[in-house]
């Protein structure tokens, strides 16, 4: 059974701080992984994709993978506002057209 | 930038009848997919497609369900004798390549049963 594990939240973060989200995966064979941010009531949107172990940066988005302990994680830094969401981590088993298994999300509020 | 286009934005329909969504993926995308999200619940996986074939399925997308590729650029998902379970946002997706592409995803299809 493919699962994505993310604690639900909400998380709370005062603005201008580092936000970190986190999610595990049970699969091994898992490959390619995403972080999507969705808005209430508005579509998933890719915020970042990362294939290997170790970081990935893109602009204040930072990646994380680590395979070893099946783990994925989203630092967002100087966090604002527009930031609050709920943020969905998804993974790809195989290098297929298979579907992304999605986690249930983790709601980041940012406090001004 | 290019983006994925679904119609309608919001579908009220009676238990028991069909339904049609319309996507257009992405121009020289060659995946697609579709997704539904039961409100307050996690992005499902429904089935993907292909080379005018379904690639994948999951458990959700039954008898009830199916797609097809009726032109070069439409992507559609029926559903027929709607359920009141079938409430949800559809969402289509597409991507260039295989599992390692990003998917990208429409704005969604709120469908509703009554």
């Amino acid at each position: 059974q493919k699962e994505v594990e993310q604690n639900s939240g909400p998380l709370s973060v005062p603005e201008g701080a580092i936000a970190s989200l986190n999610c595990t995966y049970s699969d091994r064979g898992s490959q390619s992984f995403f972080w999507y941010r969705q808005y209430s009531g508005k579509s998933p949107e890719l915020i970042m994709s990362i294939y290997s172990n170790g970081d990935k940066e893109d602009g204040r988005f930072t990646a994380q993978l680590n395979k070893a302990s099946q783990y994925v994680s989203l630092l967002i830094r100087d966090s604002q506002p527009s930031d609050s969401a709920t943020y969905l981590c998804a993974v790809n088993l195989r290098g297929g057209a298979d579907g992304l298994t999605f986690g249930k999300g983790t709601h980041l509020i940012i406090q001004p | 930038e290019p983006e994925v286009t679904q119609t309608p934005s919001h579908q009220v329909t009676q238990m028991g009848q069909e339904v049609i969504l319309r996507c257009v993926p992405i121009s020289n995308h060659l995946y697609f997919y579709w997704y539904r999200q039961i409100l307050g619940q996690k992005v499902e996986f429904l089935v993907s497609f292909y080379n005018n074939e379904i690639s994948e399925k999951s458990e959700i997308f039954d008898d009830q369900f199916s797609v097809e590729r009726p032109d070069g650029s439409n992507f559609t998902l029926k559903i027929r004798s709607t359920k009141l379970e079938d409430s949800a946002m559809y969402f289509c997706a597409s991507s260039y390549g295989t599992g390692g592409s990003p998917l990208h995803f429409g704005n969604g299809t709120r469908l509703t049963v009554t």
